[in-house]
């Protein structure tokens, strides 16, 4: 089973909500990814979680707040976003975040703020 | 980071094969080449990866050249559901960090 889990599939906010984006997966895997893809664009990496520390953020606005509770978890919470915030977000996983290990995506969320 | 250069879009009848290419030349030694593809709006689906030699599986055969500098994917028998962006990575060998390229856009026709 390579199956990521994404909730919501589709959100809807305002710039003054809150809000938050879930990820999960059962595979055993240690590493966990949070992507953003603007439409017609290719996905770009925000964050990597290893073994459930933060260990890359690719200088990503505070207003994204990540969070990795468990192995199998990861959120990503949203406050005061600005309407090009609007996008996919993709969660991927992977074993470990070696180079030769494979990232499986989920879905995605896609978000739009208004 | 090693960049990734691929035609923008690509056609092909079904049934036939697909040959995707991809263009890597400032690849590392240890850097490994990885084959997404992104069907509309969905999430990006694993596809195959290499590092020096050729590799195949039930989707699709992976040729790598021997200089690594670039790289084909062949998709043997091309179906309409094979159409999607087709993405060719190079693996950052220090953090496993996935930069995406611009893709190839492939159209599958009846």
């Amino acid at each position: 089973d390579t199956e990521v889990t994404q909730t919501p599939k589709h959100l809807v906010m305002g710039m003054t909500n809150k809000k938050s984006l879930k990820c999960e997966q059962h595979m055993g895997h240690r590493a966990m990814y949070w992507y953003k893809q603007k439409a017609k664009k290719p996905p770009e990496l925000m964050f990597v979680y290893s073994y459930e520390k933060l260990s890359i953020n690719e200088s990503v606005p505070s207003r994204f707040s990540p969070e990795c509770p468990n192995s199998s978890l990861l959120n990503l919470h949203l406050h005061a976003l600005q309407p090009e915030d609007s996008a996919l977000y993709l969660c991927a996983s992977s074993q470990g975040a070696q180079t030769q290990e494979t990232q499986y995506f989920g879905p995605g969320t896609r978000l739009l703020v208004l | 980071d090693a960049k990734t250069t691929q035609p923008p879009s690509m056609d092909c009848a079904e049934g036939r094969a697909a040959n995707l290419p991809c263009n890597h030349s400032t690849i590392s030694g240890n850097e490994y080449v990885y084959w997404y593809r992104q069907i509309h709006s969905q999430g990006p689906q694993y596809i195959i990866h290499g590092l020096k030699n050729n590799e195949t599986n039930e989707m699709a055969s992976l040729i790598i050249t021997e200089d690594r500098k670039s790289s084909t994917l062949i998709l043997p028998h091309a179906t309409l559901r094979d159409t999607a962006v087709y993405y060719c990575i190079v693996r950052r060998s220090n953090t496993g960090k996935l930069i995406f390229g611009q893709g190839t856009t492939l159209q599958v026709k009846p």
